[in-house]
């Protein structure tokens, strides 16, 4: 199995302009899950998905940012447009949840540097 | 909010040595806890599990440890050796609370002097 897969694995953009970040979880997971980790903050949870359908985007920090989940195999989070506090390492996790409880698997993070 | 934090931000032990590293919850409910690690530029690594109806699970070289009682757990590392040298995060899911949210703890960076 490949693992969770995200990229690009780094990005250096200018403020103001638009960011996509794509992740493909592992094939049979049910489940995905946008983390942003900085040394200040830790691992913040984002948003996370279910069978394809949005059902927590209360840790997303403002209208600039949106996920999206197409189908079981692919997802974006967008930062329109970006800011330098943006700056941060960006997870995507995904999982096989079974009766509300299942292990998250991390992929290797794209690394966002916004000037 | 119900979190969870850890009682040490950073760790070092000699190689070979055994490792622990405590984490302390405060949620109650929680039923379901994993501990991951994460090396430098890497995303979190998944070491091992335990559910609530447990007080302890081996793994390889590893242990974990939860005490309801006093809403305590930790990560045993046996025979610590260079590769274990990260940070390592506990996180623990309430499936009651009908989230499937694991809330992370702040991390404890381990490093192991040869």
């Amino acid at each position: 199995d490949a693992g969770v897969i995200q990229s690009p694995r780094h990005e250096v953009t200018e403020m103001g302009q638009e960011v996509t970040l794509r992740c493909k979880p592992i094939s049979g997971h049910n489940s995905l899950f946008w983390y942003r980790q900085t040394m200040m903050r830790g691992l913040e949870l984002l948003i996370y998905f279910n069978n394809n359908v949005p059902i927590d985007d209360s840790g997303m920090p403002e209208d600039r940012f949106s996920a999206k989940m197409p189908n079981a195999s692919f997802s974006t989070l967008k930062i329109q447009p970006s800011e330098p506090r943006d700056s941060a390492v960006y997870f995507c996790a995904s999982s096989f949840l079974a009766g509300g409880l299942g292990t998250q698997y991390f992929g290797p993070g794209t690394r966002l540097t916004v000037l | 909010g119900e979190s969870v934090g850890l009682h040490l931000p950073t760790l070092s032990v000699q190689e070979g040595d055994n490792s622990i590293i405590n984490c302390a919850y405060s949620n109650s409910a929680s039923d379901y806890f994993i501990w991951y690690k994460q090396e430098s530029g890497k995303g979190p690594q998944f070491i091992i599990d335990i559910r609530s109806n447990m007080d302890k699970r081996q793994g390889q070289r590893v242990t974990v440890l939860l005490n309801k009682t006093v809403k305590h757990l930790s990560l045993q590392i046996a025979a610590t050796q260079p590769g274990d040298s990260a940070v390592y995060f506990c996180a623990e899911n309430s499936s009651g609370a009908g989230s499937y949210q694991l809330t992370f703890g702040k991390g404890t960076k381990l490093s192991v002097i040869p």
